[in-house]
């Protein structure tokens, strides 16, 4: 069965970087048929899409987070990353990691999620 | 891209049905049917019960169904269950984006 975990700080100071590693267990992040990506929820708030990467290469990220964010990989540590730049309180959120199907573009397999809480 | 619109809340009572709606725009749907129903609950990992519209990944109930109508998708969950009482949340997949809507509150009286 494949499992995400997500991993990372759970404090970052405001105006620097968040970095989280998603791990993926019984499972690899080198198939076409998948892409792997993060959501974040603000506390009381809803799901916020971040941003996918796809085996190709590809990435894509949502518009509002476009400028600070980066997802990358690790094919040889089935784990993929989460970079987002220049964070403020407004990014404090749980953190999920998820991998998703291409031929229906849904999350089917998702972390427990963590908690990222942005202050100083 | 705005979120899809969502009620805040519903409720019902064990045995019953509920139905949740999640509108959009037509560009929010797109030409695409990638429209999916996620279920979160405290302390467990989000879990996919509707990709497609209408069609359930293998291991989840048939209690839950999807269904689309215009610019508005709808989830239904028959013969509610205590277990059911959660935040469901619907998302849209279109042209490399995803948009997720503001989420559900159902409570089982």
């Amino acid at each position: 069965q494949l499992q995400l975990q997500e991993s990372g700080p759970g404090l970052v100071k405001p105006s620097e970087t968040l970095s989280l590693t998603c791990i993926v267990s019984s499972g690899s992040i080198s198939s076409s048929r998948y892409y792997w990506g993060w959501i974040r929820q603000p506390p009381g708030k809803g799901l916020e899409w971040i941003g996918n990467m796809y085996y190709s290469g590809n990435t894509y990220y949502n518009p509002s987070l476009k400028s600070r964010v980066t997802i990358s990989g690790d094919t040889s540590k089935s784990q993929f990353f989460l970079k987002l730049s220049s964070v403020t309180a407004a990014d404090t959120a749980v953190y999920y990691c998820a991998r998703g199907t291409i031929s229906c573009s849904c999350d089917d397999y998702w972390g427990q999620g963590i908690l990222v809480t942005v202050s100083s | 891209q705005s979120a899809l619109t969502q009620p805040a809340s519903v409720s019902g009572s064990p045995g019953q049905s509920i139905t949740i709606s999640c509108t959009g725009t037509s560009s929010d749907f797109g030409g695409y049917n990638h429209v999916s129903w996620y279920q979160l609950q405290p302390g467990k990992a989000p879990e996919l019960l509707i990709f497609d519209v209408s069609n359930r990944p293998s291991g989840v109930s048939n209690r839950f169904s999807g269904s689309k109508s215009g610019n508005t998708a709808s989830l239904t969950i028959s013969g509610l269950q205590a277990e059911d009482e959660a935040d469901y949340y619907c998302s849209s997949y279109t042209s490399s984006n995803t948009v997720f809507g503001g989420g559900t509150k159902l409570t089982v009286l």
